[in-house]
C-alpha cells in the first residue's frame, strides 16, 4: 500500500479565497506529480518535480503554482481560486523515474463557489 | 494528436465472465511503457498492470493480463472472472522514453472506460 497522502480530501471555498493542497509522502520519492481530472473524464498533469528545488509544468496549463523544498511534501497552491478551478486534484509519486509505476493519494476535490 | 485512445466510454459484463478493455496508443519513442489503473467512485488510482515496449511476454498479474500487439500499437487489458468489486472506471497510461533523455516518470492517460458488473 502508497504511503502519499492528500489533504484536504473535499474543500468547498468562495471565489478569491487563496487555498494550499497539501500532498506528502514517506516513501522517500524523488520524483513527484500533480494531475487535475475533471468527473468521469481523464487526468493532466499539470507540474511535475524530480527532485528538492525542482518545478515543471506539466502539459495542461495551469494558473496554480507549486513548491519542492522537501523531497516529502509538494504542496499546491492557488492565490485567488474561481469556480473554473472546480475540479479534482490527485498527487502522485514515483520511485524510479522511467519505470515503474505512479503511487496516487487518494485525490483533493475542490469546489469553488 | 490523442497519444492513448480509449475507444469504450462504457462496458458491462456479468459477474463471473471475462471482459476486454481496449487501448490504442500513438508513439514513434522504440522505448515506452504502458500501464492500466483502476479508479473506484471514491477517486483513488490503483495501479494494476504494466507492460514495457520490449518485453517479449504479455504481463499478466492475477485476474488481468495485458494483450500487447505492438505492430498495431494496442495495450488491452483483459479481466478474467469479472467480480462486484471490479465496477470502476479504467484508464490506459502511457510512458514515452526519448532516446537520451528521460520522461522524468510522466504518464500521460487516456479518456477512460467505464466497467460496470451485473450480477
Amino acid at each position: 500500500e502508497a504511503d502519499i497522502y492528500q489533504t484536504p480530501r473535499y474543500l468547498v471555498i468562495g471565489t478569491g479565497k487563496k487555498i494550499t493542497l497539501e500532498c506528502s509522502q514517506t516513501m522517500g520519492h524523488d520524483k513527484m506529480y500533480w494531475y487535475q481530472q475533471d468527473p468521469g473524464m481523464e487526468l493532466h498533469l499539470i507540474h511535475y518535480s524530480y527532485g528538492v528545488n525542482s518545478t515543471e509544468k506539466g502539459d495542461l496549463s495551469s494558473e496554480s503554482t507549486v513548491s519542492r523544498i522537501r523531497t516529502e511534501h509538494f504542496p499546491l497552491t492557488l492565490e485567488s481560486a474561481r469556480p473554473s478551478h472546480t475540479s479534482q486534484y490527485l498527487c502522485a509519486s514515483s520511485e524510479f523515474g522511467d519505470y515503474g509505476e505512479l503511487f496516487f493519494g487518494e485525490g483533493s476535490r475542490l469546489t469553488v463557489l | 494528436a490523442q497519444k492513448i485512445t480509449q475507444t469504450q466510454p462504457g462496458m458491462f459484463v456479468q459477474e463471473k465472465e471475462a471482459v476486454t478493455l481496449d487501448c490504442t496508443y500513438d508513439t514513434s519513442d522504440p522505448s515506452y511503457g504502458l500501464f492500466w489503473y483502476k479508479q473506484p467512485s471514491s477517486g483513488e488510482m490503483i495501479f494494476l498492470i504494466y507492460q514495457g515496449s520490449y518485453d517479449q511476454q504479455n504481463a499478466t498479474e492475477g485476474r488481468y493480463s495485458l494483450n500487447f500487439q505492438k505492430a498495431r500499437k494496442s495495450a488491452n487489458l483483459v479481466i478474467s472472472a469479472s467480480q462486484l468489486g471490479d465496477s470502476a472506471m479504467y484508464f490506459c497510461a502511457m510512458r514515452e522514453i526519448t532516446a537520451g533523455g528521460t520522461s522524468y516518470g510522466k504518464l500521460t492517460f487516456g479518456q477512460g472506460t467505464i466497467l460496470t458488473v451485473h450480477p
